[in-house]
């Protein structure tokens, strides 16, 4: 069965600008959940989507916003993109929302000049 | 303070030895704790979930939970070079809300 997929897996952008990433999760996983990585730090939570609602938000700024699809994908949307919002995104899925174990995907290492 | 503390290391041991690695958090209502491996420049990888209070076994890797200590620790037997990597704690409350420690690098010298 194929894990969690991610798009791009690499991404460059200038500040200021907007950027969508793309997560598919594990086939009959319903829930979907963001991260953000910076080197030398663990994942930062973002969101948690499951059946396409937001079932969890964490410290981030209103510049991020997500949404899940009926199919369970995922995108994280980030605007006005500044230097700090360089790092990896990672996706993981769960069966469900709450305490169930997460799979990563390859992660989107982005890279804002 | 951090909600999920480790140390962040390094930690070395020979290769065959115990490797032993912990981690604490503040949140009495955590249910459910996590360790994942994480080699560089790749993502997090699931090894153990832990739910109750005691111990877990899983291969040569084995999870140890204290609620009331609120200490979580992963010890893995036998390290092999392969287990050189970030070892992450994660912690979920009964709300969803997850939060990952910053991870403890683990070295196994052959």
């Amino acid at each position: 069965d194929a894990g969690v997929t991610q798009s791009p897996t690499h991404l460059i952008k200038t500040r200021g600008q907007h950027v969508t990433l793309r997560c598919s999760p594990i086939s009959g996983h319903k829930s979907v959940s963001w991260y953000q990585q910076v080197l030398g730090q663990g994942p930062q939570f973002i969101f948690q989507y499951y059946e396409k609602e937001e079932r969890g938000r964490g410290n981030f700024p209103d510049r991020f916003s997500a949404r899940q699809f009926p199919n369970y994908s995922s995108e994280l949307n980030v605007n006005a993109l500044l230097l700090g919002d360089s790092a990896l995104y990672l996706c993981a899925s769960s069966l469900a929302s709450g305490r169930n174990e997460q799979f990563f995907g390859p992660g989107t290492r982005l890279t804002v000049l | 303070q951090k909600e999920v503390e480790q140390n962040s290391g390094p930690l070395s041991v020979p290769e065959g030895a115990i490797a032993s690695l912990n981690c604490t958090y503040s949140d009495r209502v955590s249910q459910s704790f996590f360790w994942y491996r994480q080699y560089s420049g790749k993502s997090p990888e699931l090894i153990m979930s832990i739910y109750s209070n005691g111990d877990k076994e899983d291969g040569r890797f084995t999870a140890q939970l204290n609620k009331a200590s609120q200490y979580v620790s992963l010890l893995i037997r036998d390290s092999q070079p392969s287990d050189s990597a970030t070892y992450l704690c994660a912690v979920i409350t009964n709300a969803g809300k997850s939060t990952f420690g910053d991870g403890t690098t683990l070295t196994v010298k052959p």
